[in-house]
């Protein structure tokens, strides 16, 4: 079935440890987004790419990194996890970036740190 | 900043009851406008979306909602609430060379 994965589905880490959430779509999109999602202030980007090899950030990339190496795969890393980056992360896609092109979510991934 | 708001945080209605979810956006020009709905610990699905034309849009589980360029809004809309319907609900605005912006949501319950 064609669409986005996720993993972990969720997960539980101590401050300051390294973690890497994976993304996957097989809809051969070529843009990609990772967001947050807290109670009260909806979904805010942390960092997109237009295409294999291009990354850029959005809203609130402060503690994250990202890397397009192909089509398919986006991950987002959190180099030293603190206790804000507690949240649940979307990955999406699109078939372009830019605001007419639909956005397909993941099923995400709830990330808590202690 | 282009900003989407939604003014209800929560909003309950009964079953069978009609239902309007307000949004509103910021930035003035023609805008490309989203609704998307998640049900609890799943991502997010798109109802429908307006782009141009008609001003009333026709999307998926009965929904619909209407784009007011005077008033800067996109309401959804739906005649008679199913308890299937109990969700979380995003406006999402978007334009041409840019990102989505999303609004905070709002949360539907239905009563039996």
């Amino acid at each position: 079935i064609a669409g986005i994965t996720q993993a972990p589905t969720s997960q539980i880490l101590a401050a300051g440890r390294r973690m890497t959430l994976r993304c996957t779509q097989d809809m051969r999109h070529n843009a990609m987004y990772w967001y947050r999602q807290d109670l009260g202030l909806g979904l805010r980007l942390i960092h997109y790419s237009n295409t294999a090899g291009t990354t850029g950030k959005g809203e609130v990339p402060d503690g994250y990194s990202v890397s397009r190496a192909n089509t398919d795969d986006f991950p987002l890393t959190l180099a030293s996890a603190v206790p804000s980056q507690t949240s649940v992360y979307f990955c999406a896609s699109s078939f372009r970036t830019g605001g007419r092109n639909e956005q397909f979510f993941g099923p995400g991934t709830r990330l808590t740190v202690l | 900043a282009q900003s989407v708001t939604q003014p209800d945080i929560h909003i309950t209605v009964s079953e069978g009851a009609s239902l309007e979810l307000r949004c509103n956006y910021s930035y003035g020009a023609t805008p490309y406008l989203f609704w998307y709905v998640q049900s609890p610990g799943q991502g997010l699905q798109l109802l429908l979306k307006y782009f141009s034309g008609d001003t009333l849009v026709q999307g998926i589980k009965g929904f619909e909602a209407e784009f007011k360029r005077s008033q800067s809004s996109f309401n959804l809309r739906k005649p008679s609430v199913h308890w299937s319907d109990a969700a979380e609900y995003f406006c999402a605005w978007g334009n041409y060379g840019q990102n989505f912006v999303f609004g905070p949501g709002t949360r539907l319950s239905v009563l039996p």
